[in-house]
């Protein structure tokens, strides 16, 4: 089985200020992906970055990054330089590299302040 | 069109009554996956297909059916509604296998509120 935790249902962050959210999971897979989705109010699911268990370098996307740390199981993802369009939920998810099934947090509500 | 369309966009619906919610994408991607989203839940897996002909149960499967009769197509049928099946619905299609697999692409989701 494997679970994703999100703890931080809600977060707030300045324009052009940086903002991370968290994540935790736990799998007995030794090969997985994660990746951080995007869901702004128009409902779409938007992939923001993925990582490679088996990578060591942290991925970036831009003004996203994420801090991967793969033995205490953490994978945070940093908004730098926050836009308006960044507001959205934020998922984190986990599927095993030779499996089918995607697991998701809760999710994680970012708010934009002009 | 291109990548995941759904319908309807929303619907209301008596407790009791049978519902399809379709689901087509013209990306020939292998495996297509149902998911239903509920608030502080995230999305769970309902059912999934990894080619046409072949369906599986996902973490919630119940009250819920599906069939895969070609590579295009994906519907989801609940056969007799109740409200805790109120939600929003999520297809998604990706590669079965491959390099590109990793990636699920998503449609734009439908509401569905059951009264």
């Amino acid at each position: 089985a494997q679970t994703v935790t999100q703890s931080q249902p809600e977060m707030s962050v300045q324009e052009a200020e940086t903002v991370t959210l968290s994540c935790t999971y736990d799998t007995s897979e030794s090969d997985y992906y994660l990746f951080w989705y995007k869901q702004p109010p128009s409902r779409q699911m938007i992939l923001v970055i993925r990582q490679e268990a088996y990578k060591q370098q942290n991925a970036t996307e831009n003004r996203f990054s994420v801090n991967f740390q793969k033995a205490a199981k953490s994978f945070s993802l940093k908004i730098s330089d926050s836009q308006l369009g960044d507001a959205a939920m934020y998922f984190c998810a986990l599927r095993g590299y030779d499996d089918y099934k995607l697991s998701f947090g809760a999710g994680t509500t970012v708010t934009v302040r002009a | 069109i291109a990548g995941i369309t759904q319908a309807p966009t929303s619907q209301i619906l008596a407790a009791g009554r049978r519902m399809t919610l379709r689901c087509t994408q013209d990306m020939r991607h292998n495996a297509m996956y149902w998911y239903r989203q509920d608030l502080g839940l995230g999305l769970r897996l309902i059912h999934y297909s990894n080619t046409a002909g072949t369906t599986g149960k996902g973490e919630v499967p119940d009250g819920y059916s599906v069939s895969r009769a070609n590579t295009d197509d994906f519907p989801l049928t609940l056969a007799s509604a109740v409200p805790s099946q109120t939600s929003v619905y999520f297809c998604a299609s990706s590669d079965w296998i491959g390099p590109s697999s990793y990636e699920q692409y998503f449609g734009p989701g439908t509401r569905l509120t059951v009264t």
